[in-house]
């Protein structure tokens, strides 16, 4: 069974960077076949997709955070990363990892990260 | 981007009945639908993929249907527990989209 940890700051100041790292455990990221990604979920509202990254580091983001969004893997430690850049009051969330090859079958516990000065 | 549209935003419906929930797509995503339950506090869980297919562990009274793009997921006899919100999501095209949920709520 395939388990999700996010880990990272829970508070981030305006116009610096969000980074959080996920940790995969009962599974190997380089086994290939899912996508690993990035979701968020602001306080009280809908569910954001924010983008993959396959084992091979291929990925995609979504268009409307594309400026902003990183997504790295370290198959060494079996973690991939998120890095926001220039955040704003309007990035404060519950950030969840989660994968799946389509349908995201696994879920991380999800962190919530508030951005404020 | 694929608009995911659920409806109703809110369903209020007795212990015991039938829910049924919709979600329509912009354009068509084929079979590539999965719908999700969450509960306060939780992650969403995989509740069906390829629109009617459910996932590991998830009860028979849960079921999906449809395909290009009209979709609907039915909970044939509501358990306390079933009561949460409700997401589709696509998966034919990138990005991935959700819908912006379902409450399902005791009535």
């Amino acid at each position: 069974q395939v388990q999700l940890q996010e880990s990272g700051p829970g508070l981030v100041k305006p116009s610096q960077t969000l980074s959080l790292t996920c940790t995969v455990s009962g599974g190997s990221i380089s086994s290939g076949g899912y996508y690993w990604s990035w979701i968020r979920q602001p306080p009280g509202k809908g569910l954001e997709w924010i983008g993959y990254i396959y084992y091979s580091g291929s990925t995609y983001y979504n268009p409307s955070l594309k400026s902003r969004v990183t997504i790295s893997v370290d198959t060494s430690k079996n973690q991939f990363s998120l890095k926001l850049s220039s955040v704003t009051a309007a990035d404060t969330a519950v950030y969840y990892c989660a994968s799946g090859y389509g349908p995201h079958s696994y879920w991380g516990q999800g962190t919530l990260v508030t951005v404020s000065s | 981007e694929i608009v995911m549209t659920q409806s109703p935003a809110t369903l209020s419906v007795s212990p015991g009945e039938r829910a049924t929930l919709s979600c329509r797509a912009s354009q068509s995503v084929s079979s590539n639908l999965a719908w999700y339950q969450q509960k306060p506090g939780q992650a969403p869980r995989l509740l069906i993929y390829g629109a009617s297919t459910r996932a590991t562990g998830i009860p028979a009274r849960f079921s999906g249907s449809g395909s290009g793009t009209e979709f609907t997921l039915t909970i044939s006899s509501l358990q306390s527990e079933d009561f949460a919100v409700y997401y589709c999501q696509q998966y034919n095209n990138w990005p991935f989209t959700f819908g912006q949920g379902t409450r399902l709520e005791i009535k």
